[in-house]
C-alpha cells in the first residue's frame, strides 16, 4: 500500500514557465512532508519542507502547498531554469518518534531550453 | 567539508558473496539510515540506528545486517548477496527527528550477478 503517491512519472516544461510537482498522501498521521531534488549519479538533496499547520512555505523560487483536507501538496518551482531537470521526490513524516520517512516514486523534471 | 560518505561508490559481487557498505558522516549527527532505490521504487528504508550502538529494521530488512559502534560510522553488510540485491544504495543522517531532514550520501551502486 503505497502511503505517498507521484502519479506523474515525469514533467517537461519550457523554461521561464511554471513547473508544478503533485504528490498525495493517504496516511492522515503525516504531519511533515518533504520535498528533495535528485541528479543523476547523485544523492537526494534536501529542498523545501512544510509542516501540517501550515499551508504554504515559499523558498525563492519554490514554493509548497499543502492541503490537508485533499491530502495534497504540490511543489511550484517558478520560473523553471534547466538547472532544475532533475527527479524529484515527495516524502512525508509522522514525527511524534517516527523514524522512518515515506518516500513516492518520484517525478522526472525536465526542463527545455 | 565531507557531510555524508559512501564507500564503495560501485561493486560487483557474485551470488552468494558477502559485503560491507560503509557510511561515514563528519556532522555528530545521532540518526542514520540506509536506503535503497530501485527504479520505478523511490527510496525504502533498509535499516536505521538511533545512537551509536542502536540499530532497528526498517521496510526492507530482509539479507541485510548493519552496525553502528561509532557514532560517525553505520556499516550495511550482506552475508550472501542475491540478485535482487541489485540496487543503489543510499545512506543518509539526520540531526533531529523533528525536521525529518535527511542528509545523503551520494549512493554506491551494487550489481549482484
Amino acid at each position: 500500500d503505497q502511503q505517498v503517491k507521484q502519479n506523474s512519472p515525469s514533467l517537461s516544461v519550457q523554461e521561464g514557465r511554471i513547473s508544478i510537482l503533485n504528490c498525495d498522501y493517504t496516511n492522515s498521521m503525516f504531519d511533515y512532508f518533504l520535498w528533495y531534488k535528485k541528479y543523476p549519479a547523485e544523492g537526494p538533496t534536501f529542498l523545501i519542507s512544510i509542516s501540517s499547520i501550515k499551508d504554504k512555505n515559499e523558498d525563492g523560487r519554490f514554493t509548497v502547498f499543502l492541503n490537508k483536507s485533499a491530502k495534497h501538496l504540490s511543489l511550484h518551482i517558478v520560473p523553471s531554469q534547466p538547472g532544475d531537470s532533475a527527479v524529484y521526490f515527495c516524502a512525508a513524516y509522522s514525527g511524534a518518534g517516527s523514524y522512518q520517512l515515506t518516500f513516492g516514486k518520484g517525478t522526472k523534471l525536465s526542463v527545455i531550453p | 567539508n565531507a557531510g555524508v560518505t559512501q564507500t564503495p561508490k560501485f561493486r560487483v559481487l557474485k551470488t552468494g558473496q558477502s559485503m560491507t557498505l560503509l557510511c561515514a558522516q563528519d556532522m555528530n549527527h545521532e540518526y542514520m539510515y540506509w536506503y535503497r532505490q530501485d527504479p520505478g521504487m523511490g527510496l525504502r528504508l533498509i535499516h536505521y540506528s538511533v545512537g551509536e550502538g542502536t540499530t532497528a529494521k526498517g521496510e526492507v530488512p530482509d539479507g541485510y545486517n548493519v552496525s553502528r559502534l561509532k557514532k560517525q560510522n553505520f556499516l550495511l553488510g550482506l552475508e550472501s548477496a542475491a540478485p535482487s540485491q541489485t540496487s543503489v544504495y543510499f545512506c543518509a543522517s539526520q540531526r533531529a527527528l523533528e525536521t525529518g531532514e535527511l542528509f545523503f550520501g551520494e549512493g554506491s551502486r551494487l550489481t549482484v550477478l
